[in-house]
């Protein structure tokens, strides 16, 4: 149980262009949805948090217009990286949880991101 | 900004080995400590959460402790097996947070 899926798993993109992830609950309802990032040799770092019909919840320095989260559902969360640069290349990955965020979150297995 | 370091960053052993890695977090406003195993290509799995001082924890050969007065947490790992290799994570929780502050992790390689 309390299985998540990413999609897609890597994703190549040209400069200026929109990219969106979706992050998925297959076997439970997600009360909260995480959306975090890792760049190479340093820690997960939480970009926002998102409760299913209400606006995301971003961490300081996180972009809100470059970086939308749509949580829709009890099951679904997107990410859509906006006009992505160089610099967005990065490890995104999602978690997601039937409780609070400090209940376990299940995770998914993340999307390598290369902007050309 | 909170810190939470783990050592060694990396670790190899031989098959068989018990081995152990350390997490270290701020010791003020603790509310709780949260210990994945992630496997290269896979999900982080989620292997224990820790909210009390003193809490030991165990899920089959791995075990993890927890000293929140002094800011840090032991994950042991008894007769290390090839599978068991994988970087794990900590990530720690302060009161009045939901947010999951996590370290770079120890990766581990067991050799047969």
């Amino acid at each position: 149980g309390a299985v998540v899926s990413q999609h897609p798993s890597w994703v190549i993109c040209k400069s200026g262009t929109s990219v969106k992830i979706e992050c998925r609950s297959l076997d439970f309802q997600a009360t909260t949805m995480f959306w975090y990032r890792q760049f190479p040799k340093q820690s997960l770092m939480l970009m926002a948090t998102s409760n299913e019909g209400s606006k995301a919840t971003y961490e300081q320095g996180v972009e809100k217009d470059k970086f939308l989260i749509n949580h829709a559902s009890l099951t679904l969360s997107t990410l859509t990286v906006t006009s992505a640069h160089p610099e967005d290349s990065s490890f995104y990955i999602c978690s997601a949880t039937p409780g609070t965020g400090t209940d376990t979150q299940y995770f998914g297995p993340g999307t390598r991101l290369t902007v050309l | 900004i909170l810190n939470v370091e783990q050592s060694p960053q990396s670790l190899h052993v031989q098959e068989g080995d018990s081995t152990n890695f350390t997490c270290s977090f701020p010791s003020s406003n603790f509310y709780a400590l949260h210990w994945y195993r992630w496997e290269t290509a896979k999900s982080p799995e989620a292997l224990f959460v820790m909210t009390l001082n003193g809490d030991e924890k165990k899920k089959g050969r791995i075990s993890a402790t927890l000293n929140t007065k002094e800011g840090y947490s032991y994950l042991y790992i008894k007769g290390s097996q090839p599978e068991d290799s994988a970087t794990y994570l900590c990530a720690f929780i302060q009161g009045g947070s939901e947010k999951l502050v996590f370290g770079k992790g120890t990766k581990l390689t067991v050799n047969p």
